[in-house]
């Protein structure tokens, strides 16, 4: 079984100021990890994702993200938020293979204040 | 190349109609999987699919049915809509980069 937890349903940072978005995960075998966005009334779209090698992963718009088997986490960041940032994001977690689908958090909301 | 193709992107049921969510995708993937969206809830698992004539059930099976005759399509099928199935739902499919999804049918149950 595994699980995923992202930390604040919401979050605000002010434009130009430092993005950080928790995600915790479960798994009992080594994951894939995935980072998500979702504007407004639209699908999702790939941020980033992790299978294996390099534990530190640059994704679209800026973004990226660290694996860190440790701390079972992989948080997303971005060093200057933009306005159009503003949307909600979702951290997923599929067994290695990723045939039986991905495990979501329950998404957090990331709030631009100009 | 279009993606995941999904129809109809909106739907009104009444409680106990059944209707089949169609998903289509054109990029010869052999995974694809069901999603639905609640408030708060993030996206939970429905049914998937390895191959075609090869479904399972994921996180909240209840009321769906899933077949899978094709590689290319994989429709999700409500027996009895209840208002509980009130969601958005999503269709993915999954290649070496990851999975790509519809953009979805928002379906109310009344």
């Amino acid at each position: 079984a595994q699980s995923v937890t992202q930390l604040g349903s919401h979050v605000s940072v002010s434009e130009g100021a430092l993005v950080l978005l928790r995600c915790n995960y479960s798994s009992s075998v080594p994951p894939y990890l995935f980072w998500y966005v979702q504007y407004p009334n639209q699908g999702l779209q790939l941020l980033l994702k992790y299978t294996t090698g390099a534990t530190l992963v640059k994704g679209i718009n800026g973004f990226e993200a660290e694996f860190k088997k440790s701390e079972t986490s992989f948080h997303l960041t971005k060093p200057s938020a933009h306005m159009s940032d503003a949307a909600e994001y979702f951290c997923a977690v599929s067994s290695g293979g990723g045939a039986d689908g991905l495990t979501f958090g329950k998404g957090t909301h990331l709030i631009i204040q100009p | 190349n279009a993606g995941v193709t999904q129809t109809p992107k909106f739907q009104v049921l009444k409680t106990g109609q059944s209707m089949t969510l169609q998903c289509a995708q054109d990029m010869n993937h052999e995974y694809m999987s069901w999603y639905r969206q609640d408030p708060g809830m993030g996206l939970r698992l429905i049914h998937y699919s390895v191959g075609a004539g090869i479904t399972d059930q994921g996180e909240v099976p209840n009321g769906y049915n899933v077949s899978r005759s094709t590689t290319e399509d994989f429709p999700l099928r409500l027996l009895s809509a209840a208002p509980s199935q009130t969601s958005v739902y999503f269709c993915a499919s999954r290649g070496n980069y990851g999975y790509t999804f519809g953009s979805g049918t928002r379906l109310t149950v009344v």
